[in-house]
């Protein structure tokens, strides 16, 4: 199975900062990954797909890249709403693996 | 409006069985494959399984596979999640979710019910 790391595990942030978690797949999973935002109590929402395609409806301060192994979603002018967890999806094959979450909290 | 919505979960004992189901409504619930996605109490999420559209084939991860069934009725636009041999670590919230795009579960996952929770515990 492809093992996805994330880090950091969890980040301090302020409104108007910009951060970036990365993910790391333990093989290659080529352009095939997937970012999630998860707030308390919700159902994740898919934010990119395919390393750094804008799922419609998404702010554009949300971008993601990387191929192959290593890849990065980042997030401009933080804002109140975007604290939450962040995860990674490799979808290049089955079974398919998500990193173990990234917890943006705020300083 | 685009909804999934997840039942059937409850208390099990270990070694129980339960099913899951998960209903579509509000687009072409046979034009997407669906996954089935769960998290531990406190805990990250992990895949559990997917059908295609036409029900035809699914896949597992290991920690289900040989205990876990996932089906499909496109006429009633459900998807069910057969669980036997339960365990205490089979202790989750359970989600559905949509392909993204329909057929390639490349794209990830852009439709989520909200959940329903299994706790198996004797």
């Amino acid at each position: 199975d492809i093992q996805m790391t994330q880090s950091p595990s969890s980040v301090s942030a302020s409104v108007g900062d910009r951060i970036i978690i990365t993910c790391r797949a333990s093989q290659d999973v080529k352009t095939w990954l997937a970012w999630y935002q998860q707030r308390p109590g919700k159902a994740p929402q898919l934010l990119i797909y395919a390393a750094s395609t804008l799922q419609s409806g998404v702010p554009s301060r949300f971008s993601g890249s990387g191929f192959g192994t290593d890849f990065t979603l980042t997030i401009t002018r933080l804002q109140p709403e975007d604290f939450a967890t962040y995860y990674c999806h490799q979808a290049n094959s089955f079974p398919h693996t998500f990193g173990g979450g990234t917890k943006v909290e705020i300083k | 409006q685009v909804h999934l919505v997840e039942s059937g979960g409850g208390v099990v004992q270990p070694g129980g069985t339960l099913r899951l189901s998960c209903v579509g409504s509000g687009f072409a619930f046979s034009s997407f494959g669906i996954h089935w996605v769960r998290q531990a109490p406190g805990k990250g999420l992990e895949w559990v399984a997917i059908v295609t559209k036409d029900g035809k084939n699914e896949d597992y991860a290991d920690s289900v596979k040989g205990r876990f069934i996932i089906s499909r009725d496109n006429f009633k636009n459900t998807v069910d999640l057969q669980m036997s041999g339960l365990r205490h670590d089979d202790t989750a919230v359970y989600y559905c979710a949509r392909v993204n795009t329909g057929s390639d579960p490349r794209y990830g996952t852009d439709v989520w019910g909200q959940g329903t929770t299994v706790t198996v515990s004797s």
